[in-house]
């Protein structure tokens, strides 16, 4: 596509329950990152994938964060259990190689934890 | 540990100012620093970059400036405009893929 397309663009869900985010990468892009922007807080790096190989997934909060990348294309970032501090935007990127100057972003998926 | 500093959470600035975006880092290892805009409900887009070989990228009203010695980097845009009024984010990379954020300044260009 065009852009970096992420859904939903917003989610509502009750503490407990397992959310699923979507990221549609630039088409051809290699690589796609997810990070995480809560409130007042600058982007926190979560995972990078390079094809469908997750190389760092060091900025994951938890074992209830997972994330996976299929087909060089889309990823899904899944959090369990959802818990009120994973309230937060969550943003895709991607770019054409890694360590490319320009990472395009997505418009983010705002998740609220009740 | 917050690698990556932007200290003024906001600036405002006078149309046809110039506004002076501000950035400090601590990882010396750093050698590619980006700056982001961010309007409220979209994603960042990217503004301008600077390698660490070089001290200074223009581009148009945008200039980025890169201390290595103080390990500091700033954003210059002039002439400001009402619609440069968004969250600007620095950004470092070690010659990796890992940009590190910083947390935003908020720009606010009076009309």
């Amino acid at each position: 596509g065009a852009g970096v397309s992420q859904s939903p663009s917003n989610k509502v869900t009750e503490k407990g329950k397992d959310v699923e985010l979507r990221c549609d990468p630039i088409s051809g892009h290699t690589a796609l990152y997810w990070y995480r922007q809560r409130l007042g807080q600058g982007l926190e790096f979560l995972i990078y994938f390079q094809g469908n190989s997750a190389p760092d997934k060091s900025g994951l909060p938890s074992d209830r964060f997972s994330a996976e990348r299929t087909g060089e294309s889309v990823s899904t970032l899944t959090i369990q259990r959802t818990q009120q501090e994973d309230s937060a935007v969550y943003l895709c990127a991607s770019s054409f190689t890694p360590g490319a100057n320009v990472l395009t972003f997505g418009a983010g998926s705002r998740l609220t934890v009740l | 540990d917050q690698q990556v500093k932007q200290n003024s959470p906001s600036l405002s600035v006078q149309e046809g100012r110039i506004s002076i975006l501000n950035c400090d880092y601590t990882n010396s290892m750093f050698d590619y620093f980006l700056w982001y805009k961010k309007y409220p409900a979209e994603g960042p887009t990217f503004l301008i970059s600077i390698s660490s070989i070089k001290d200074k990228n223009e581009d148009g009203r945008f200039t980025v400036f890169l201390n290595k010695s103080a390990k500091h980097l700033s954003l210059h845009i002039v002439p400001s405009q009402p619609g440069d009024s968004a969250v600007y984010f620095c950004a470092a990379s070690e010659g990796t893929y890992k940009y590190i954020f910083g947390t935003g300044t908020r720009l606010k260009v009076l009309a």
